[in-house]
This record gives structure tokens, sequence and C-alpha cells, in this order.
């Protein structure tokens, strides 16, 4: 069972690139999510996809651009990056019920540093 | 929105003594509380999670209490052993919404 699956695992840019981080699951999953991981600043949701073919704006989605590209696969755009980008990537899905998001499963992340 | 606080930052403990991981938050509509660990290197996988019509879960050695009036949760681990060392991660939301996190407990058990 792969679960959820990113790519890259590690990268590095220098200001100004493009790059887009890849995700997909296996589960079936409605819904998946971006999140980035920060010291001292536990994770934050960047992008989410409710369902095949809807996205929505997190908490801290300045910078960033997404795409549900089916139901298995959610992708996270950078289109300029920033120092500030650098950080801890996640994606997770889960199957969200009538009371909330549900179990979170999360891919092992994908670690970015901009220079 | 929702703002979730988690105290400690840091927490060391023998190993067999227990420790406990605070947190608050602010929306009194929250009705979901999760926890989830991360492990090194790995994403985090949820360990417990407690929903506002129940005071207490347990799990093993793994508890969490909820106090609806004072808005706070905590989760309080036993017997605690090496392999229970990494961050803890506290989370809430309601219906409709999604989870805002904790800002995390690096957790070290000592032999």
């Amino acid at each position: 069972n792969a679960g959820v699956t990113q790519t890259p695992k590690f990268q590095v840019l220098k200001t100004g690139q493009s790059m887009t981080l890849q995700c997909a699951q296996d589960m079936n999953h409605n819904s998946m999510y971006w999140y980035r991981q920060d010291p001292g600043m536990g994770l934050r949701l960047i992008y989410y996809s409710a369902s095949e073919g809807t996205t929505d704006k997190g908490e801290v989605p300045n910078g960033y651009n997404v795409s549900r590209l089916n139901k298995r696969e959610f992708s996270l755009r950078l289109e300029s990056a920033a120092p500030s980008q650098t950080s801890v990537y996640f994606c997770a899905s889960s199957e969200r019920g009538t009371s909330g998001p549900g179990e979170l499963f999360f891919g092992e992340g994908s670690r970015l540093t901009v220079l | 929105g929702e703002n979730v606080e988690q105290h400690p930052s840091t927490l060391s403990v023998q190993e067999g003594d227990s420790a406990v991981i605070k947190c608050t938050y602010s929306d009194s509509a929250s009705n979901y509380f999760p926890w989830y660990k991360q492990e090194l290197g790995k994403g985090p996988q949820l360990i417990i999670d407690i929903r506002s019509n129940v005071g207490e879960k347990k799990d093993q050695r793994i508890a969490v209490t909820l106090n609806k009036t004072a808005k706070h949760f905590s989760l309080h681990i036993t017997e605690t052993q090496p392999e229970d060392s990494a961050v803890y991660f506290c989370a809430a939301s309601r219906a409709a919404r999604q989870l805002t996190f904790g800002s995390g407990t690096q957790l070290t058990v000592l032999p």
C-alpha cells in the first residue's frame, strides 16, 4: 500500500525559479490537501481540494497555485520561488465526513530550499 | 478563524513516566479534536481523536481529555517508551471547516 506519494523528496531552487510538487493517493479519497511545516509554526494549510474539480485557498495561499488533475493527483506549483517558501511541504488526503475533514493521511514530505 | 495554542514546545520525560501535552482553542463551535504523531523524516499520523460530545477517550497508553467550557484539550501518554519520542500536534475543526493545527511538541523519552 503506497498511500500518499510525494515527489520530489528534496529540491533546491534559486529565487525566481518555478517548480511543481506532485502528489498522488491510492486510497480513493475525495479530499486532498497541501500543507507547509515550518519550525515553531505547526502545519499550515496552503490549498485544499474537497473533491475532484474543486480547489480552495487555505491559510497561506499566496505564491502558490494548485491543480487537481484527477481524483488521485493534486499538484502544487510555485511560479516564482522566494526564500520565504523554504519549508517542508506535505500532501494529505482524507475521506471527508459530514462532521469534518476525517482522518488525514500524509505523505512523507518534500523538503524545499530556496536560495 | 480558529486559533490553536499548544504547550509545551519541548518535553523530556524519563522512560516509564507520564507525559501531558495541552492545547487551547478559540472557536467555541469546534467539535473535532485529533492528535497526530510525527516521527523523524515522516508525515504526521493520527493517533487518537475526540469529538465534542465526549469528555475523555482512551486507547491503551494514550488518552485525550476535553474541557469544552474552558476550551482546552490534552493528550496523556502513560508508561512512556523510547518509541514515543516524536513531535505531537493537536488540531481542531468544526463541520465544513478545515483542521487548524497547533505548533507542535517535541517529546523526548530518556532511557
